[in-house]
């Protein structure tokens, strides 16, 4: 099992871009969410899914968009990005058959909009 | 409001001594407990978690973690430290008025000095 992917590792956007991070997992997880990790803040939920078509909102919403069309992928779309979304992104999945589980994380991607 | 607080930005500790990593929540109702480590420029890291139970858990790399209802924490500790040990330490609690939302603490850097 790869376990949790995050493409790309690094990414550079000017203001006004849009761009989407991807998230895939094989381990046939229903729970999958995005983080944003900043210095001094530990980690804020974004999004999150658990399951196929359905998403909801977590802490720091503005700004992003997610679709969940199939089990294992789980994209972030920044629709027009800003400086302040300047960041470090986690997807992580969990099984969500009991609030007991621990989710599981991916690698990240470093995002700097400039 | 469900929170999670860390109140050491950083921790020191000489190799081979106790460390504690301090961890303390707000929630309403019995919390599910976790802590997770990061080392640089990776993901996070389960280490371990509390359900229900014994209020003491063990975890991976030797450590442990004590719930303490009364005082509404969750410190993790180690009886020996190890220079590899050397990292951040993120406590996390899912909520239990929404299953589907965990709350992160702004992260505590452990420093293992040899």
């Amino acid at each position: 099992n790869a376990g949790v992917t995050q493409t790309p590792k690094f990414q550079v956007l000017k203001t006004g871009q849009s761009m989407t991070l991807q998230c895939a997992q094989d381990m046939n997880h229903e729970y999958m969410s995005w983080y944003r990790q900043d210095p001094g803040m530990g980690l804020r939920l974004i999004h999150y899914s658990v399951g196929a078509g359905i998403t909801d909102q977590g802490e720091v919403p503005n700004g992003y968009n997610v679709s969940r069309s199939t089990t294992e992928d789980f994209p972030l779309r920044l629709l027009s990005a800003a400086p302040s979304q300047t960041s470090v992104y986690f997807c992580a999945s969990s099984p969500n058959r009991g609030s007991s589980y621990e989710q599981y994380f991916g690698p990240g991607t470093r995002l700097t909009v400039t | 409001a469900q929170s999670v607080a860390q109140p050491e930005d950083q921790v020191n500790v000489a190799e081979g001594n106790p460390l504690t990593v301090k961890c303390t929540y707000s929630v309403s109702g019995n919390p599910y407990l976790f802590w997770y480590v990061q080392y640089p420029n990776r993901g996070l890291q389960f280490l371990l978690k509390y359900i229900t139970g014994d209020n003491l858990v063990k975890g991976s790399y030797g450590f442990e973690a004590e719930f303490n209802k009364s005082q509404t924490s969750f410190h993790l500790k180690k009886p020996s430290a190890l220079v590899s040990d050397s990292a951040l330490y993120f406590c996390a609690v899912r909520s239990p008025d929404n299953f589907n939302k965990f709350y992160f603490g702004s992260g505590t850097k452990l420093n293992v000095k040899p």
